[in-house]
């Protein structure tokens, strides 16, 4: 499968301030890159994700960049709140006709102090 | 209104006693996909079905399987688990038919292994 590294594993950040986490992918063929919030105990949820043919999204506080050509794509939080507190997970897949499974990064602990 | 629904969402099984998950879906779609994710690790693709296809992933164990008796359920069974199988299992669907290729994740199952 793809290999998918993610860093920070673990960043802190004041409130308000902004937080941005990367991450590299082997597989060219990859083109789809979503990024996944969890919180303690409950499942993944999709916050944000890109496609191949674009080479940024934003939407309110976040944003994803993605560079095609050096394989990696990062995760922009600005004006973090507490509630933004989370583990977050990058994760790549190749658009197929059905499937599109996803293989994910390491994760990344974002805390973020009042 | 929940989308996708896995019970129970804790399990507690002996080693070497076969266990089955539940994962059921309200959306329809065409995919389902079952996920592994010990803790503070990231979520690792077991196996999806598209339709009645299934499809393992090449490292995947083969004591664990799957089935899918029609659209709306799917299976985990794992037949005769190890101290190494504790972990939360999601499981995910999709469908090609939407534009969006989000992933919906359940809640997810605990399994210990006593």
């Amino acid at each position: 499968g793809e290999n998918v590294e993610q860093h920070p594993s673990t960043l802190s950040v004041q409130e308000g301030d902004s937080a941005v986490i990367k991450c590299t992918y082997s597989d060219s063929a990859s083109n789809y890159f979503p990024w996944y919030k969890q919180e303690l105990g409950k499942r993944p949820q999709l916050i944000i994700d890109i496609r191949s043919n674009v080479g940024e999204k934003k939407d309110q506080r976040i944003a994803v960049t993605l560079n095609k050509t050096a394989k990696h794509f990062s995760l922009h939080i600005t004006e973090t709140q507490p509630e933004d507190s989370a583990v977050y997970f990058c994760a790549v897949a190749r658009l197929l006709t059905g499937a599109n499974n996803l293989f994910f990064g390491t994760g990344t602990r974002l805390t973020v102090i009042p | 209104d929940a989308m996708v629904i896995q019970n129970p969402r804790y399990q507690v099984t002996q080693f070497g006693k076969p266990v089955t998950l539940s994962c059921s879906q309200t959306l329809n779609h065409n995919v389902m996909y079952w996920y592994q994710q010990k803790s503070s690790q990231a979520p690792k693709l077991l196996f999806h079905y598209y339709d009645k296809d299934f499809n393992n992933e090449a490292d995947t164990p083969d004591n664990f399987q799957s089935r899918r008796p029609n659209t709306s359920f799917c299976f985990l069974d794992i037949r005769s688990p190890g101290l190494g199988d504790a972990a939360m299992y999601l499981c995910a669907t999709s469908s090609p038919r939407e534009s969006s290729y989000e992933q919906y994740f359940g809640p997810g199952t605990r399994l210990t292994v006593t």
